[in-house]
């Protein structure tokens, strides 16, 4: 079954601190994983792309296929990270492009 | 800052009632999509459509119905069926082999 579990529902942390946010999930494939962010009161937006390897607004995230993992990590959290994380895999063989969403993860970044 | 339109902002239905969500793109997108999001759940997907007068049934389809005359739009109708329907709806669109885009969202409750 394809599945994406984000196994904490809120993860709260200082500012200056370090983040990371996990993501497993279940594929027999090699899928496509996204990470989205919903800030308060604005739409749910791309972050980023593990195909993109880039690093947005600090954040980085790596696909580790033997754990089936894609963390979203960043060294040192800002208030203005606060906000709802989703993880997000779509098939590889892009099964109509659907997405396949984690449960989601709050993050709270304390001054 | 266009894109994806989603009306109205928040719907009240009453009981055995159908009512219609709108999802409009100005993004020349081909394909659309509509997700239900619940506290704790994720996003989990209704319907889909890859091209005009196409569409395909997702995870949580049952007590919904979905129509796509026009590119542009994807109109979403929560049917008497759907015992459930309070939730937060979120229309999305793509193109091929890219991120999708998604709406501000409808916030439906039951009167």
């Amino acid at each position: 079954a394809q599945r994406v579990t984000q196994p904490e529902k809120l993860l709260s942390v200082f500012k200056g601190a370090p983040v990371e946010l996990k993501c497993n999930y279940s594929y027999s494939g090699s899928p496509e994983l996204f990470w989205y962010v919903q800030y308060s009161r604005q739409r749910l937006q791309l972050l980023l792309r593990h195909i993109s390897r880039e690093s947005i607004k600090g954040f980085t995230a790596d696909l580790n296929k033997g754990e089936t993992s894609f963390h979203l990590k960043k060294p040192f959290a800002q208030e203005e990270d606060s906000a709802m994380y989703y993880c997000a895999l779509q098939p590889f063989y892009n099964q109509g492009g659907k997405l396949i969403f984690g449960q989601g993860t709050e993050l709270s970044v304390k001054p | 800052d266009g894109g994806i339109t989603q009306s109205p902002k928040y719907l009240f239905r009453k009981e055995g009632q159908n009512v219609t969500l709108s999802c409009e793109q100005n993004l020349n997108h081909d394909a659309m999509y509509w997700y239900r999001q619940d506290p704790g759940q994720g996003l989990r997907l209704i319907y889909y459509s890859q091209i005009v007068n196409d569409f395909q049934k997702g995870d949580i389809a049952e007590g919904y119905s979905v129509s796509r005359e026009k590119k542009e739009s994807f109109p979403l109708t929560v049917t008497s069926a759907q015992k459930n329907p309070t939730a937060f709806y979120l229309c999305a669109s793509s193109i091929e082999n890219q991120p999708q885009h998604f709406g501000d969202g409808t916030r439906l409750s039951i009167l």
